[in-house]
């Protein structure tokens, strides 16, 4: 059963960092793209990164460009999003999402329950 | 970008009624579209992908069509459980991005 569990939210001031970690089992961790998705309160999905199966191609949001960094540990099994300077328009749930296939481009099959992001003084 | 359009934003139906939701994307993707289904306090789930395909596990009455920039989602036979807000989302090129979502209501 394929499972991902999200850690590391919480309340951070503006200005703030957060390292978000997403424990994936029950699949192949190095064969897929993963992707972090992430949802405002009582907004919309906003994909936010991604990752490829290798771990050698990134790609973000204009959003969080230069602020947040998505990488992987194949070792570990667990997909990481560092967010830096963080700002209140950050604040949202933040979903760790597994893609279908091994294309970075796709869409995706697993989500992890989330995790909540708040940004508040 | 990409910009996914989705309507309508909303829609309230009866249990049976056949219900159709539609995105548009800002320039042709091809099929590569998926719809997701969430329901609230919840992680989405995907119910379409590759603008037709089934996932396994998803009811039958959900369907997808469409090409280039143009598709729907058809609920053939709206049930109680299919409350919930849907959203489509394009995986032809980065960013990824996904409508505003349509939020399907029981009567």
């Amino acid at each position: 059963e394929v499972q991902l569990l999200e850690s590391g939210g919480g309340l951070v001031q503006p200005g703030g960092s957060l390292r978000l970690s997403c424990a994936a089992s029950g699949f192949t961790f190095s064969t897929y793209a993963m992707s972090w998705v992430r949802q405002a309160p009582g907004k919309g999905l906003e994909w936010v990164s991604a990752i490829s199966a290798g771990g050698g191609s990134t790609y973000y949001a204009d959003s969080v460009k230069g602020q947040f960094t998505i990488s992987r540990d194949t070792s570990k099994n667990t997909l990481y999003l560092q967010m830096n300077s963080l700002r209140g328009e950050d604040t949202a749930v933040y979903y760790c999402a597994k893609g279908q296939s091994g294309s970075s481009l796709d869409s995706v099959d697993y989500w992890g329950q989330g995790t909540l992001v708040t940004v508040s003084s | 970008d990409i910009q996914m359009t989705q309507s309508p934003s909303s829609v309230s139906a009866s249990v049976g009624d056949r219900v159709t939701i539609t995105c548009r994307a800002s320039r042709g993707i091809s099929v590569w579209l998926a719809w997701y289904q969430q329901k609230p306090g919840k992680a989405p789930k995907l119910l379409i992908y590759g603008a037709s395909s089934l996932e396994s596990g998803v009811p039958s009455r959900f369907s997808g069509s469409g090409s280039g920039t143009d598709f729907t989602l058809t609920i053939s036979s709206l049930q109680p459980e299919d409350s919930a807000t849907y959203y489509c989302q394009q995986a032809n090129s980065f960013p990824l991005t996904f409508g505003g979502g349509t939020n399907v209501e029981i009567k």
